[in-house]
């Protein structure tokens, strides 16, 4: 199955800065998903990225909070912007592979 | 609104027994859907997917799915200890995009 490597692993922010998550695949994909995962509920999809193009936000997400590039088929970063501590969540992004969709480790982030 | 509901639990079990998830969603037009399992602090593993009605057995593990009842389950057989976690429902109400809606999980507890 396909490796998907996240960085930061964990972060804790102060408010008003901005976190650029990192995802990396080991194999070219058409597809990456950004889902967040706030505290004690389940995960809600951000975005898709697809290279070579914006990416398509999810009702509830902006491009300016949560920009997002896609280079090339294996690497894609999240940020988050102006952060509040609303914005304190697990960060995820995944890949479709053989028709199922695989996470990345994800990335906790605690903005204070 | 699309929606996937699951009984959030805990659900407990002993050991050796039989566990049953289920899961509800909105779209009667969904077409794949998907169990995760979630251990406390970690990102969401993929046990198995189900695109056709009827079941479909990977092990330990039987998805069942009845799209006229818009309901999908998971049997795990022979539950461990190690087999406590959050089971999260996913549904792709939108074709093979990879936009998934999830349950907000069941915790699944097997004693000893």
């Amino acid at each position: 199955s396909a490796v998907i490597s996240q960085k930061p692993s964990r972060d804790i922010c102060q408010r008003g800065t901005s976190l650029t998550i990192q995802c990396q695949v080991d194999s070219q994909v058409t597809m990456m998903f950004w889902y967040r995962q706030q505290p004690g509920q389940s995960l809600t999809l951000i975005a898709t990225a697809n290279q070579g193009s914006e990416a398509t936000y999810e009702s509830g997400f902006v491009i300016d909070k949560f920009p997002i590039s896609r280079p090339n088929l294996t690497f894609s970063t999240l940020t988050v912007s102006n952060m509040s501590p609303e914005d304190s969540s697990i960060y995820l992004c995944s890949v479709d592979e053989r028709g199922g969709y695989t996470f990345g480790s994800g990335t906790r982030l605690t903005v204070v | 609104q699309k929606e996937v509901e699951q009984n959030s639990g805990p659900l407990s079990v002993p050991e050796g027994a039989i566990a049953s998830l289920n899961c509800t969603y909105s779209d009667r037009g969904s077409q794949s859907f998907f169990w995760y399992r979630q251990y406390s602090g970690k990102s969401p593993e993929l046990i198995m997917f189900i695109y056709s009605n009827g079941d479909k057995e990977d092990g330990r593990f039987t998805a069942q799915l009845n799209k006229a009842s818009q309901y999908v389950s998971l049997l795990i057989r022979d539950s461990q200890p190690s087999d406590s976690a959050t089971y999260l429902c996913a549904v792709n109400p939108y074709g093979n995009t990879g936009k998934l809606i999830f349950g907000q999980g069941t915790t699944l507890q097997v004693k000893p």
